[in-house]
């Protein structure tokens, strides 16, 4: 079955400065690759996601980039502010519909 | 836009009782619903897909003895932990896919086990 490897677990930058998460997985068969941001004890927010037939995608501070050959995928945020900590998750999935296995999560801290 | 409530948000049982929790698609059909455990500080781990009408999928090393699920109608689906220990304390959540191929999260429910 599908496997997401999402690194680094902790990231703590300064405030202004640009954060990367990356996210690698195993299942060729994976075709969408939404992220989500999660404040403690509540449900799991989209920010962004992407499917198999883009390599890259844009939202104002927030960018997500596919390399499908090299099964990874990775989340960008620009001009980090103190109310982007929280903790990220990527995700793959076969469709936009199906079932999700996450990676392990990134918690990022951005001071002022 | 779609809404996905689960109910109870937080929900206390003595070891041994089953305790039930709710996953309810509020106007839209949803004949596949998720379900997630989430232990602190950890991620979300599917547990199981709830198939409207016919038994849920389990995945790998999910006791489907004890997280029974039932999704009866095109609204809900309900997990059930049987016989309830503390190691099943946990955040519960489910998905369903809305409009516009959407997925859409519960609010989640805390279950903690006493």
């Amino acid at each position: 079955g599908e496997n997401v490897e999402q690194h680094p677990s902790t990231l703590s930058v300064q405030e202004g400065d640009s954060a990367v998460i990356k996210c690698t997985y195993s299942d060729s068969a994976s075709n969408y690759f939404p992220w989500y941001k999660q404040e403690l004890g509540k449900r799991p927010q989209l920010i962004i996601d992407i499917r198999s037939n883009v390599g890259e995608k844009k939202d104002q501070r927030i960018a997500v980039t596919l390399n499908k050959t090299a099964k990874h995928f990775s989340l960008h945020i620009t001009e980090t502010q103190p109310e982007d900590s929280a903790v990220y998750f990527c995700a793959a999935s076969i469709t936009n519909t199906d079932k999700l296995i996450f990676g392990t999560g990134t918690r990022l801290q951005v001071f002022p | 836009g779609a809404v996905v409530s689960q109910h109870p948000s937080r929900v206390i049982c003595k070891s041994g009782t089953s305790v039930k929790i709710e996953c309810r698609s509020l106007d839209f059909q949803a004949t596949t619903m998720f379900w997630y455990r989430q232990f602190p500080k950890q991620s979300l781990m599917l547990m199981a897909t709830s198939n409207e009408g016919s038994k849920a999928t389990y995945e790998q090393g999910v006791e489907k003895d004890k997280f029974l699920i039932n999704h009866a109608s095109l609204t809900l689906s309900t997990l059930t932990v049987t016989s309830a220990h503390p190691e099943d304390s946990s955040f519960y959540i489910c998905s369903a896919s809305g409009t516009g191929n959407t997925i859409y999260f519960g609010e989640g429910s805390w279950l903690t086990v006493v």
